[in-house]
C-alpha cells in the first residue's frame, strides 16, 4: 500500500528557531514529493522534487529529496511567527497512466514569539 | 481568473439531507481532483476529471457521492442523504495536464458540517 509519513506530528519552537521536517514514502512508480503550507485553508505549493541531492530553496525555506532514504526533509531557518502552519507533505506517482498525490497527515508546526 | 473558486465556503446541513458543492479550476487547467480533509489529517483523494471524463474515483467516494465537470470547466460534487461522517473539509483542487512543476492549486475549501 503507498504510503506518505511525515514527522514529527507537531512541533513547537521559538522565533529565531530552525526546524527540520521528515517525510518519508513508500509508494510505486514515485516521481516526486511535494511540499505544501497550509494554514486556516487550502494548502498552498512549496516546492516539488523530483531528482535526488538537488536543493531547492525559497527565501527561508529549504527542502531536499534523498531516493536513497525514500525521504525528504523541509527545513526553515529564523522561523518567524507567520510560519506556523500545518506542512504536508505529498509523493507524486503514476498509477494507471494517471498522475496521483499520496498524501502524509502534516506537521503542524507552532513558533512562539 | 487568480485562482481555484470554491463555493460555498461553509455549509451546515441536517442529517440526511443532499448537499451541492461547486468549483471553478483555473480556466486553463484540463485537470481537476476533489479532496476531503479532516481534522488532523492530509487530504484524501476522491476524484479526479481531465476535462469532462471522470478518470478515477476512490473507494471514499461512496454511492452517495457524485460528482460532475459537464462542459469541462467547473465541476460539482454532490452529497446524497448526508450523514454526520461527512463533516469535513472538501477541496478541489486543479492542475495543468501533465505540468507538475508548480504542483496543484487548491481552492479555499468547502467546509461542511452535518448536525
Amino acid at each position: 500500500e503507498d504510503k506518505v509519513v511525515q514527522s514529527p506530528l507537531s512541533l513547537v519552537v521559538h522565533e529565531g528557531d530552525t526546524v527540520t521536517l521528515n517525510c518519508s514514502y513508500e509508494v510505486t512508480n514515485f516521481r516526486s514529493l511535494l511540499w505544501y503550507k497550509q494554514e486556516k485553508k487550502a494548502p498552498t505549493f512549496l516546492f516539488m522534487l523530483t531528482s535526488s541531492g538537488i536543493e531547492k530553496k525559497s527565501g527561508r525555506l529549504s527542502s531536499i529529496l534523498d531516493k536513497k532514504e525514500l525521504s525528504s526533509i523541509l527545513n526553515i531557518t529564523a522561523t518567524q511567527t507567520g510560519d506556523s502552519a500545518i506542512y504536508l507533505c505529498a509523493a507524486g506517482l503514476w498509477k494507471d497512466s494517471n498522475y496521483q498525490l499520496i498524501w502524509g497527515a502534516g506537521t503542524k508546526l507552532i513558533i512562539k514569539p | 481568473d487568480t485562482g481555484v473558486s470554491q463555493n460555498p465556503r461553509h455549509k451546515i446541513t441536517k442529517r440526511g439531507q443532499n448537499v451541492t458543492f461547486r468549483c471553478d479550476p483555473i480556466s486553463e487547467h484540463n485537470r481537476l481532483y476533489w479532496y476531503r480533509q479532516t481534522l488532523g489529517q492530509g487530504p484524501e483523494f476522491l476524484t479526479y476529471f481531465q476535462n469532462e471524463a471522470q478518470l478515477e474515483k476512490s473507494r471514499l467516494l461512496s454511492d452517495r457521492f457524485s460528482a460532475e465537470r459537464p462542459k469541462g470547466s467547473f465541476s460539482t460534487l454532490e452529497i446524497q442523504r448526508t450523514e454526520q461522517g461527512d463533516s469535513a473539509m472538501y477541496l478541489c483542487a486543479s492542475s495543468l495536464g501533465g505540468n507538475f512543476n508548480y504542483g496543484y492549486t487548491f481552492g479555499s475549501g468547502t467546509r461542511l458540517t452535518v448536525v
